[in-house]
């Protein structure tokens, strides 16, 4: 049973193009997050939400617009894609939003703009 | 100054030796820290985290330094399995979200 999934696994598409990212945990955490991991393998975290509501909103363009419609699950949804979009989006998961709580990661969106 | 600094690698070891991975944090309010271990084209997972007094976990020895804000990975005995990149991360203050920050991880390779 895979604990944090995502779909799809990967996504090519246009510029100027929107598309979504779902993900869902079966892990009964409350907190859920969307990372970003650029082609200099930095990881960086871009929204968090802890029982559908959101907590952190680091500084991402408007363009992105993440929706949780219940505890369980985190979409992300980018409008207006562009070429720095290209990166691989992790989603996770852990069981509160303390700090010192474990991250359990799904397997990644390698999203390609041209 | 980037919040949490890692040398990239890669780090090119045989079977059998001992490799060691430093990282420094600039925020000295931070509270939690760990280690992450990510396989090439694969999601992070956690590999332990550190605590104050350091600690062990089989093969592997995490140490804290508070005062110089620095935090290392120890492993011994290294095997092939252990090729990865290692993540060093560490948490933002309470009152910038409690978030993760991880910095942009060094790479193992070890060889027979």
């Amino acid at each position: 049973d895979t604990a944090v999934s995502q779909t799809p696994k990967y996504l090519v598409t246009q510029m100027g193009n929107d598309k979504s990212i779902k993900c869902e945990q079966n892990l009964g955490h409350d907190t859920m997050y969307w990372y970003k991991q650029d082609s200099k393998k930095f990881l960086k975290i871009m929204f968090s939400y802890n029982n559908k509501e959101l907590i952190i909103n680091e500084t991402v363009p408007n363009r992105f617009s993440p929706k949780s419609p219940d505890k369980a699950h985190l979409n992300l949804h980018i409008n207006s894609l562009e070429l720095g979009d290209s990166a691989v989006y992790f989603c996770a998961s852990s069981q509160t939003s303390g700090a010192d709580n474990e991250q359990f990661f799904g397997p990644g969106t390698r999203l390609t703009v041209l | 100054r980037k919040e949490v600094e890692q040398d990239p690698g890669p780090f090119n070891v045989p079977e059998g030796a001992t490799v060691a991975f430093n990282c420094t944090y600039s925020n000295s309010a931070s509270q939690s820290f760990f280690w992450y271990r990510q396989d090439c084209r694969k999601e992070p997972k956690l590999l332990m985290s550190v605590y104050s007094s350091g600690n062990e976990d089989g093969r592997f020895t995490a140490q804290l330094n508070r005062a110089s804000q620095y935090i290392s990975l120890l492993i011994r005995d290294s095997k092939l399995s252990d090729s990865a990149t290692y993540l060093c991360v560490v948490n933002a203050p309470y009152n910038q979200g409690g978030k993760l920050i991880f910095g942009q991880g060094t790479e193992l390779s070890v060889k027979p």
